[in-house]
């Protein structure tokens, strides 16, 4: 199956910072996700973004298919950011089935 | 409002034990997910269901069965529960491009 590579797996910022998470992915995909997960375990969808950049607020993504990365840029970092960044994907065929990485750990202090 | 509604939030089976997780959305979405999440292992598929009176296999399906009793409902049962099924087990339903999860339920077998 598909095989999808987050890094870095953990990254601790002060806040204010910026960070770049990256997203690699093994085959071609229909759908490309970013999630987020707070300190209390509750998922929720970011961004849709299978090609091409995306904003919403400090945050951004972009997706170059032909290399197969996704790349999710977080500005201005607050402490309210922390948590686990999962990338998910949709190969063609899998009918909405995501596969998701591993994650990135992100622990941003005051 | 409530989105995606996870029942129990948190149990605990001893080795050979049943039970059932229960899942309800109020989206009227027709795609519905069973998901566990372990550390450092991100999220696998355990079942999915396209539509009421569809199930399919994900990545991680031995050891459960599910039930898509209506259009509301999918839920996840441990027929003989193990150590190895120690987990936190998210519900998720989608529309389009959109994935909604619920809050899940943490389940520890002993």
């Amino acid at each position: 199956g598909i095989q999808v590579e987050q890094s870095p797996p953990d990254l601790i910022l002060q806040e204010g910072a910026n960070s770049t998470l990256r997203c690699n992915f093994s085959d071609s995909v229909n759908n490309l996700q970013w999630f987020h997960q707070n300190p209390w375990g509750q998922l929720i969808n970011l961004f849709y973004i299978p090609s091409g950049t995306k904003q919403n607020g400090r945050l951004s993504a972009t997706t170059v298919a032909t290399e197969r990365y996704s790349l999710l840029y977080i500005s201005s970092s607050q402490t309210t950011d922390s948590g686990v960044y999962f990338c998910a994907v949709d190969p063609p065929g899998s009918n909405y089935k995501l596969t998701f990485g591993k994650g990135t750990l992100l622990t941003v202090n005051p | 409002n409530a989105g995606v509604t996870q029942t129990p939030k948190f149990q605990v089976l001893k080795t050979g034990q049943s039970m059932t997780l229960q899942c309800a959305q109020d989206m009227n979405h027709n795609s519905m997910y069973w998901y566990r999440q372990d550390p450092g292992m991100g999220l696998r598929l355990i079942y999915y269901s396209a539509s009421e009176g569809t199930t399919d296999k994900g990545e991680v399906p031995n050891g459960y069965n599910v039930s898509r009793l209506n259009k509301r409902e999918f839920s996840l049962r441990l027929e003989s529960a193990a150590p190895s099924q120690t987990s936190v087990y998210f519900c998720a339903s989608r529309t389009g491009y959109g994935y909604t999860f619920g809050s899940g339920t943490r389940l520890t077998v002993v």
